[in-house]
């Protein structure tokens, strides 16, 4: 089975730096993935690694580490369009699939 | 626009109808899934399916099915609803060679 655990809520200051950190637990891996949900409309991908490292894509970056089971989601420079719930997601190793697991997500706000 | 779309965006029904929520996507992509998020926003993977497979999530209740009358749709069909299948539904579409999955808008299902 799969165990994806973030923390609920986060608040920050906008044109600040915030960390969202993920840990996963999987019966095989194949892939972490972020996305960004904005509250009443669809989940957005934002990043995927599958070798442990930091891919950047303009102000979000993200980290993998597959021996720790570890990543996390590095957002510069907050705007305050950033609130949203953020979502960590395993890809399983199965087969003819590619479903994500997804964590419970985590809500961050941006304050001025 | 090129893009996953499902209808209805609302659907306000009784405890133990029956209801199909349709989903199309004109991207090209040969995998199709459904996820349903609860009212604590967890978004949970219930089908995916390709021309070749379907994989269901072992939680599912078998009131719900999938249908695919062509690799563009794939369609919820659920039977005798229940009070706990209130929530939001979304659909979405990848190509098994690229790894972002691309949602659709939603469906809010309220069961009274």
């Amino acid at each position: 089975g799969q165990n994806i655990d973030q923390p609920t809520e986060m608040t920050a200051t906008e044109g600040a730096i915030v960390q969202i950190n993920c840990t996963y637990q999987t019966s095989g891996f194949n892939g972490l993935f972020w996305y960004q949900q904005h509250a009443g409309e669809a989940p957005t991908f934002l990043s995927y690694n599958v070798l442990d490292g930091l891919e950047e894509k303009g102000r979000f970056s993200s980290f993998l580490s597959r021996s720790k089971g570890y990543s996390y989601l590095l957002l510069k420079e907050l705007q305050m369009k950033d609130s949203a719930s953020y979502l960590c997601a395993v890809r399983g190793r199965q087969t003819g699939a590619n479903n994500l697991f997804f964590g419970t997500g985590t809500r961050l706000t941006v304050i001025p | 626009d090129t893009a996953v779309s499902q209808t209805p965006k609302y659907l306000v029904t009784q405890m133990g109808n029956d209801k199909s929520i349709k989903c199309e996507q004109n991207l090209g992509h040969d995998t199709m899934y459904w996820y349903k998020q609860d009212s604590k926003k967890f978004l949970k993977i219930m089908f995916s399916y390709n021309n070749k497979e379907l994989i269901i999530n072992e939680t599912v209740p078998n009131r719900f099915s999938p249908k695919s009358p062509d690799k563009a749709h794939l369609n919820l069909h659920i039977n005798s609803l229940e009070l706990g299948d209130s929530a939001v539904y979304f659909c979405a579409s990848s190509q098994a060679s690229v790894n972002e999955q691309f949602f659709g808008p939603g469906t809010r299902l309220t069961v009274l």
